[in-house]
């Protein structure tokens, strides 16, 4: 398997920009999550969907932020107008998720994509 | 929400020490991993160990749940152990997942 796959792997915008960031999970996953690494706040959980559902937005910090999910084999992260501060590495992960109310899996990240909006 | 907190916050140690790494969560947990992030930000899955012991060559980690802590232990350590290293708990009430704020680890020569 090729493993959660993300793109692009960098981006520099210039502010007021729409930045799209893109996420293909691993086959058979029914979960997928987006989380935002900056040194100041650390990893953070934005968004996930299970089964192409958004379950829980509650970390997406703004409505700049939005969140896709069309299929079960592509996810999209858009940030509309982008801003300074929205600069950070944005990984994706996907596991698979057994029951409802059930444990997640495992979860496996994607490489990352590195934000830079100047 | 629940609290993850992980010691030491740095740790230098020279090839070939052993070290255990801590991280307490302050609310029961359904599951638990350790990542390693590598000096290209790569996260690589060490352990899913929502509780027990499990070993992988070098590496081992226990998860004890009823005490909320879990420890990972590095033996023999190498250059390429440096990074950070990152506990991750899913609560038991509204999946929410915490990561915490990671233990840098310096390897030397």
């Amino acid at each position: 398997d090729a493993g959660v796959i993300q793109s692009p792997r960098h981006e520099v915008t210039e502010m007021g920009q729409e930045v799209t960031l893109r996420c293909k999970p691993i086959s058979g996953h029914n979960s997928l999550f987006w989380y935002r690494q900056t040194m100041m706040r650390g990893l953070e959980l934005l968004i996930y969907f299970n089964n192409n559902v958004p379950i829980d937005d509650s970390g997406m910090p703004e409505d700049r932020f939005s969140a896709k999910m069309p299929n079960a084999s592509f996810s999209t992260l858009k940030i509309q107008p982008s801003e300074p501060r929205d600069s950070a590495v944005y990984f994706c992960a996907s596991s698979l998720y057994r029951l409802a109310g059930g444990p997640y899996n495992e979860q496996f990240f994607g490489p990352g994509t590195r934000l830079t909006v100047l | 929400g629940i609290q993850v907190e992980q010691s030491p916050p740095d740790l230098i140690l020279q090839e070939g020490a052993n070290s255990t790494l801590r991280c307490n969560f302050s609310d029961s947990v359904n599951n638990l991993q350790w990542f390693h992030q590598n000096p290209w930000g790569q996260l690589i899955n060490l352990f899913y160990i929502p509780s027990g012991t499990k070993q992988n060559g070098r590496l081992s980690a226990t998860t004890v749940a009823t005490e909320r802590y879990s420890l990972l232990y590095i033996s023999s350590s190498q250059t390429t152990d440096s990074g950070v290293y990152f506990c991750a708990v899913e609560d038991n009430y509204g999946q929410n997942f915490v990561f915490g704020p990671g233990t840098r680890l310096s390897v030397l020569p």
